[in-house]
């Protein structure tokens, strides 16, 4: 059973710093993955999806990369701003059409 | 822009009353997904469905039923909430086929069940 993992569970930085989060899944046999933002009481929005043959998406200040292999992804945010406060969460797919399995997700914190 | 709506945004109910979460998408997608979001547990999957009166069960899908009549809609349905169904309930939808497009999700449905 795919698990998916995401440490630390909480980070503050100050504003300006670039910053990388982590994520690491135990089957590597993925199909894409996906980074979401989530604000407080609100639903999810996608920020960046990678297929399996991909090694990274750029989108403005983040960039995603995934070593299938090793079983891990990270999401640089180059620049940081208090705008970027909120949870992020990594989730993976296990084959076309196929439900996601997601990490519980790293609450950013960004002191102006 | 695709457009996935739940009928609430907060919802209050008594224990052993029938709950019935909505859940519209405007983009013709072909998949949709219900959930629930925990402190502590994550987003897990209650059921979701690949096309019209067709459905599949997620990860938890005890103590829910769902409903799918029009492609658009899909419904959540407690049939007797109990406290412990106190959560976040966050709808999906997504295009479906072979397409490796991501979930678009609604805005959440804050459950109290008292």
């Amino acid at each position: 059973k795919q698990e998916v993992t995401q440490i630390p569970a909480a980070l503050s930085v100050p504003e300006g710093e670039n910053l990388v989060l982590n994520c690491s899944f135990t089957d590597s046999a993925i199909y894409n993955l996906q980074w979401f933002r989530q604000d407080p009481g609100k639903g999810l929005t996608s920020l960046l999806l990678i297929q399996s043959s991909q090694r990274e998406q750029t989108s403005g200040r983040l960039n995603a990369s995934l070593d299938k292999s090793s079983g891990r992804s990270t999401l640089y945010i180059a620049a940081s701003q208090p705008g970027d406060s909120a949870t992020y969460l990594c989730a993976v797919s296990g084959g076309a059409n196929s439900k996601l399995t997601f990490g519980k997700g790293i609450t950013l914190s960004v002191r102006p | 822009d695709v457009k996935v709506t739940q009928s609430s945004r907060y919802l209050v109910k008594r224990t052993g009353e029938k709950v019935f979460l909505e859940c519209v998408q405007d983009m013709d997608h072909e998949n949709m997904f219900w959930y629930r979001q925990d402190p502590g547990l994550g987003l897990r999957l209650i059921y979701f469905s690949y096309d019209v009166k067709m459905k599949e069960k997620g990860d938890i899908p005890e103590g829910y039923s769902v409903s799918r009549e029009k492609k658009e809609r899909f419904s959540l349905i407690l049939e007797s909430a109990s406290t412990n169904q106190t959560s976040m309930y966050l709808c999906a939808s997504s295009p479906g086929g072979l397409r490796t497009d991501t979930q678009y999700f609604g805005p959440g449905t804050r459950l109290t069940v008292l």
